[in-house]
Formats: C-alpha cells, sequence, structure tokens
C-alpha cells in the first residue's frame, strides 16, 4: 500500500461548492503539506502543520482552509470553488529534523466549472 | 525571498544523448537542494538531493546532479536518456535557515525523449 494516499484522485465540481480534499499517511511522520501545481508555475505551498495543534499558511492560502484530524490525516478544503483554483492538488509529508526529505502523495485534479 | 530558477521550460533529446536539466537558486546561505521527477498522471518521487559534502550526488535510474556554491546551481545530468526518462523534473531548495521545512520549488522543464 502506499505511504500517502489521497482521495479523491480526480474531483470535478461547480463554482461556489464546497469541496474537501483528503491525505492519509501511514509513514507516522509528524510533518504534512499541502501544494498546488498549476503548468509552469511548478508547487506552491498552500498550508503546513507540524502536528495536530500547529497550522501554518503558505504562499498561497486565501481560498483554503485545512484541518489535521490525527497525526495521519490532513484536509484542505475550498470552502467555496472558483475556476482558478483548477489545478493538481498534492500533499506531503516529512519527517521532523531538517535532513530529511518530503514524500508525495500521488495527486488529485480538481477541476472547477 | 528564496527563488529557484530552471531556464528551459521544454527540452527534446534523443535517446542515448546526455542530458542536462539546469536549476539556479537565491537564497542567502546554502540550501539543502532537491530534484523530483513527475511522470505523467503521477505524483512527484525524489531522484536525488544535497545536504553537504561531495558536491556530486548520485541518484537514481542513473541520473546525478552537481552542486556549484559560486554558481548557485544545481544541474541535473544523465549520460544516456531512455525513452522512459520523459517525464517533468522539478528543482527544489529548503532553505535551511527558516521555519518549517518549507520546499521552494521551481517551474519545471519538461523532458521529451525522441527516438
Amino acid at each position: 500500500d502506499a505511504d500517502v494516499t489521497q482521495t479523491p484522485r480526480n474531483r470535478i465540481t461547480k463554482t461556489g461548492k464546497r469541496i474537501m480534499l483528503e491525505c492519509s499517511q501511514t509513514k507516522g511522520h509528524d510533518r504534512m503539506y499541502w501544494y498546488r501545481q498549476d503548468p509552469g508555475l511548478g508547487l506552491r505551498l498552500i498550508y503546513y502543520s507540524f502536528d495536530v495543534k500547529d497550522i501554518n499558511k503558505g504562499e498561497i492560502s486565501d481560498g483554503y482552509s485545512v484541518s489535521r484530524q490525527a497525526q495521519a490525516k490532513f484536509s484542505l478544503s475550498l470552502e467555496s470553488a472558483i475556476p482558478n483554483q483548477t489545478a493538481l492538488y498534492f500533499c506531503a509529508t516529512m519527517r521532523a529534523g531538517i535532513t530529511d526529505t518530503q514524500y508525495f502523495g500521488p495527486g488529485t485534479r480538481l477541476t472547477v466549472l | 525571498a528564496q527563488s529557484v530558477t530552471q531556464p528551459d521550460i521544454h527540452i527534446t533529446v534523443s535517446e542515448g544523448a546526455s542530458l542536462e536539466l539546469r536549476c539556479n537558486y537565491s537564497y542567502g546561505a546554502t540550501p539543502y537542494l532537491f530534484w523530483y521527477v513527475q511522470s505523467p498522471g503521477q505524483g512527484l518521487q525524489l531522484l536525488l538531493k544535497y545536504f553537504s559534502g561531495d558536491t556530486l550526488v548520485q541518484g537514481i535510474k542513473g541520473f546525478e546532479a552537481e552542486f556549484k556554491r559560486s554558481q548557485s546551481s544545481f544541474n541535473l545530468r544523465k549520460p544516456s536518456v531512455h525513452w522512459s526518462d520523459a517525464a517533468e523534473y522539478f528543482c527544489a531548495v529548503l532553505p535551511t535557515m527558516e521555519y518549517g521545512n518549507k520546499l521552494v520549488f521551481g517551474a519545471g522543464t519538461i523532458l521529451r525523449v525522441k527516438s
């Protein structure tokens, strides 16, 4: 089984709808991250969390919220989706301690019509 | 602010030819450096990383990268490209003096391999 899973893998929704993307990990890592990927822009950080009580905004947090329900689960919500939130969303995890890398989930492709 | 530049949006090479993907970063100190690959429809896979020590690092799939402090560069190389290497490649830096272990990504380089 994959260490970092994301659900759903694909989602089409309409403008104004609320949508939640979920991320789960079995790596036992404390740190979790949400990114979005847009063509020509690479990946940009939306939110990150060091534990269930530690949530931090990233570079592009406007229009998004997150919830860290447990060490292993980190959800991203779009309260009222808009078309420019159409993108590929990635969750990543990282072990505490800087000499490590981030491990990415398979991504969720979100389309907002 | 930190930034990562990948000057080439697309690169096309012939199968069997050598490859070099360029990456330059802007950061006041030496960051940790990474190359990731994203195959079509897939997530990101780590190719290699540099934290310290030998400036030439070996990765998976026959890739290597060289850190050059004087040029603020971390270019990715492969001596002989295979058709399965066609993918998008991302350079990323982790600023070591900042809170959060936040990766900063370049815009990516799409590699096409022609037979």
